[in-house]
């Protein structure tokens, strides 16, 4: 079974430092990998995703993701941290629920503050 | 309407009582899910309908019943709920699971924030 693990549940940047959100996953398979983003009373929006292919991902609002599957790493950054990137994030990792149907395993959340 | 969405956004019960969650999904998915996220713990997923037949039941409590009576339509049925099942509960939707070996992201709705008194 995959699992997700995030490390730090919280993380605390300047406005206009770099952002660096930390996934590692375990997995039997090549795995697919997602990043979402919760804004206060929100429901989870899609950052980015990896599926094949490159391995540095571009997503949404400036973030980027790199699959590093020596480290079995996922990790997020982002140049320059903006106010509005105040929210929670999640890492995920599709896992299978029986022969052909899968189903996301999420990481607990990195919870990011920035400060002006 | 567009995307996912959920009524009620918020509720409130007592223990004894029974209220429905509903989650409606205009986006042509063939997949719908229902997560519970409390604080300070990871997002779990609860029910999963794949072209709406139940494909997974997460060891649930029965006080929790899934409904699905087509693709665009998810309910949540709940009854005798307890005070540790106050939490935000999330509906999702993506294309048919059963294919892409799971690649296909989820679209998530803003939740239904419970309190059970």
């Amino acid at each position: 079974a995959q699992s997700v693990t995030q490390l730090g549940s919280h993380v605390s940047v300047s406005e206009g430092a770099l952002v660096l959100l930390r996934c590692n996953y375990s997995s039997s398979v090549p795995p697919y990998l997602f990043w979402y983003v919760q804004y206060p009373n929100q429901g989870l929006q899609l950052l980015l995703k990896y599926t094949t292919g490159a391995t540095l991902v571009k997503g949404i609002n400036g973030f980027e993701a790199e699959f590093k599957k020596s480290e079995t790493s996922f990790h997020l950054t982002k140049p320059s941290a903006h106010m509005s990137d105040a929210a929670e994030y999640f890492c995920a990792v599709s896992e299978a629920l029986r022969s052909n149907d899968y189903k996301l395993s999420f990481g607990a959340g990195t919870t990011v503050t920035v400060r002006a | 309407e567009t995307g996912v969405t959920q009524t009620p956004r918020h509720l409130v019960m007592g223990m004894t009582n029974k209220k429905s969650l509903k989650c409606e999904q205009h986006l042509g998915h063939n997949a719908m899910y229902w997560y519970k996220q409390s604080a300070k713990k990871p997002l779990e997923l609860m029910f999963v309908y794949s072209l709406e037949e139940r494909v997974e039941n997460n060891s649930v409590p029965s006080r929790f019943s899934p409904e699905c009576p087509n693709s665009s339509h998810l309910f949540l049925h709940l009854h005798t709920l307890q005070p540790e099942d106050s939490a935000l509960y999330l509906c999702a939707s993506s294309q048919e699971i059963s294919r892409g070996r799971g690649a296909f992201e989820q679209f998530f709705g803003p939740g239904t924030r419970l309190t059970v008194l």
